[in-house]
């Protein structure tokens, strides 16, 4: 069935450096990509998506880049803060956009100041 | 502007108990989706509805689960004969229509079952 890998499971990184998170998927249907924060007890929020007819897409301090023929994807997050310290989850589309959503396991962020 | 709307956020069951989880989507949106959360795992699609629809039910287990979304009112998932593996927090999500591909998550329902 639909996969989705993610790397690394933790991450540690000093505030200001560079995060980076990537995901591989399995199914070649997949054309929808998001990512989600989630903090402990919360709920997983939004926080940038990619379409896979671009590849590469920015929102201030976050980046994503997809790769189709490779079939991966992957989270930037320069100039980490405190408040960057989260669980991130990627995810696939099953098939079209606007199905279920199959996600990775999860990265632990943690910036310290 | 409310977002997604689930209650209760705790609930606790004693096994072999029925659970009800309810899932008010956010104005305008007519797709529901179920996620379950085991603790310190990543979320697993359950059901994917519409209005009175079933689209996706591919991720939910055959027995004791099931789910709806009338035309009036919210989605219920309803868990039967709850057991201690079933002890997870339930999300669900809703977007806009299919195609568009956002989905916003709800605040959970924390599910314990004794």
């Amino acid at each position: 069935g639909e996969n989705v890998e993610q790397h690394p499971s933790t991450l540690s990184v000093q505030e200001g450096d560079s995060a980076v998170i990537k995901c591989t998927y399995s199914d070649s249907a997949s054309n929808y990509f998001p990512w989600y924060k989630q903090e402990l007890g919360k709920r997983p929020q939004l926080i940038i998506d990619i379409r896979s007819n671009v590849g590469e897409k920015k929102d201030q301090r976050i980046a994503v880049t997809l790769n189709k023929t490779a079939k991966h994807f992957s989270l930037h997050i320069t100039e980490t803060q405190p408040e960057d310290s989260a669980v991130y989850f990627c995810a696939a589309s099953k098939g079209q956009a606007g199905t279920a959503l199959i996600f990775g396991k999860g990265t632990t962020l943690s910036v310290s100041s | 502007n409310a977002g997604v709307m689930q209650n209760p956020r705790h609930l606790v069951r004693r096994r072999g108990q029925e659970a009800r989880l309810r899932c008010s989507p956010m104005k305008g949106h007519s797709h529901v989706y179920w996620y379950r959360q085991l603790p310190e795992e990543g979320l697993k699609f359950m059901v994917y509805l519409q209005k009175e629809n079933i689209i996706d039910e591919s991720g939910m287990p055959k027995e004791r689960f099931s789910a709806e979304f009338p035309k009036e009112g919210p989605s219920i998932l309803r868990i039967q004969q709850v057991v201690r593996g079933d002890s997870a927090a339930y999300f669900c999500a809703s977007s806009l229509q299919q195609g568009t591909g956002e989905q916003y998550f709800g605040p959970g329902t924390r599910l314990t079952v004794t």
